[in-house]
């Protein structure tokens, strides 16, 4: 069954350390994006990437790392640098990467950071 | 920068009621256009998307939406909402000089029975 899995659901964490989001995806996609969701703001782009070993940074990505070592896996760590971390943190994935492309969505990891 | 933005933060309907959610985008230039979805619990989805020919495109669920170029404006529609219907939904552009959604603040539809 394709698609894209987010671990863990639900994270805590104590303020200031760094913490490891993932996101996989068996839908042989070559691009990845991860999204902050915050109510009443809509998704807002974080990074993304269109192809292994490359990534961009999104609207905001201060505070937040990534990687791409793998087609099917796109990593975000949401560091102690990041002022405002607790939010629900979505990946999605697009066949290329472009505007021409639907984005599939993950279910989201809320983390909640004290 | 593009930015969408989506009148209603909130709507309440009664079962049978006829929907419009209101979406305008600021750029100028040729953009691609997506409704999205996301049901309570469940994963963000694609409702309907436009990219271009006919403005009024048909989406899942008896959904639809109408492109008005001059209007800069991607309204979402449904003649009669149910109560399943219950849902945040988001517009969402892609400027085809871009690569990036961005998306509006969303809309939570609650549809009572």
């Amino acid at each position: 069954d394709g698609g894209i899995t987010q671990s863990p659901k639900y994270l805590f964490r104590k303020e200031g350390q760094n913490v490891t989001l993932s996101c996989e995806q068996n839908l042989n996609h070559d691009a990845m994006y991860w999204y902050r969701q915050d109510p009443g703001q809509g998704l807002r782009l974080i990074y993304y990437s269109q192809i292994v070993n490359d990534f961009q940074k999104g609207d905001i990505a201060e505070g937040y790392s990534v990687s791409r070592e793998k087609k099917e896996s796109f990593p975000l760590t949401v560091t102690s640098a990041q002022k405002n971390p607790t939010a629900f943190y979505l990946c999605a994935s697009s066949i290329y990467g472009g505007p021409s492309y639907e984005q599939y969505f993950g279910p989201g990891t809320r983390l909640t950071v004290t | 920068a593009q930015s969408v933005s989506q009148h209603n933060h909130h709507v309440i309907l009664s079962e049978a009621a006829s929907l419009e959610l209101g979406c305008n985008y600021s750029y100028g230039g040729t953009v691609n256009l997506f409704w999205y979805v996301q049901y309570p619990g469940q994963h963000l989805q694609l409702l309907l998307k436009y990219f271009s020919g006919d403005p009024l495109v048909k989406g899942i669920k008896g959904f639809e939406a109408e492109f008005i170029k001059s209007k800069f404006s991607f309204n979402l529609r449904k003649p009669s909402v149910q109560w399943s219907d219950t849902a945040e939904y988001f517009c969402a552009v892609n400027a085809l000089n871009g690569n990036k959604l961005v998306f509006g603040a969303g809309t939570i539809l609650r549809v009572k029975s």
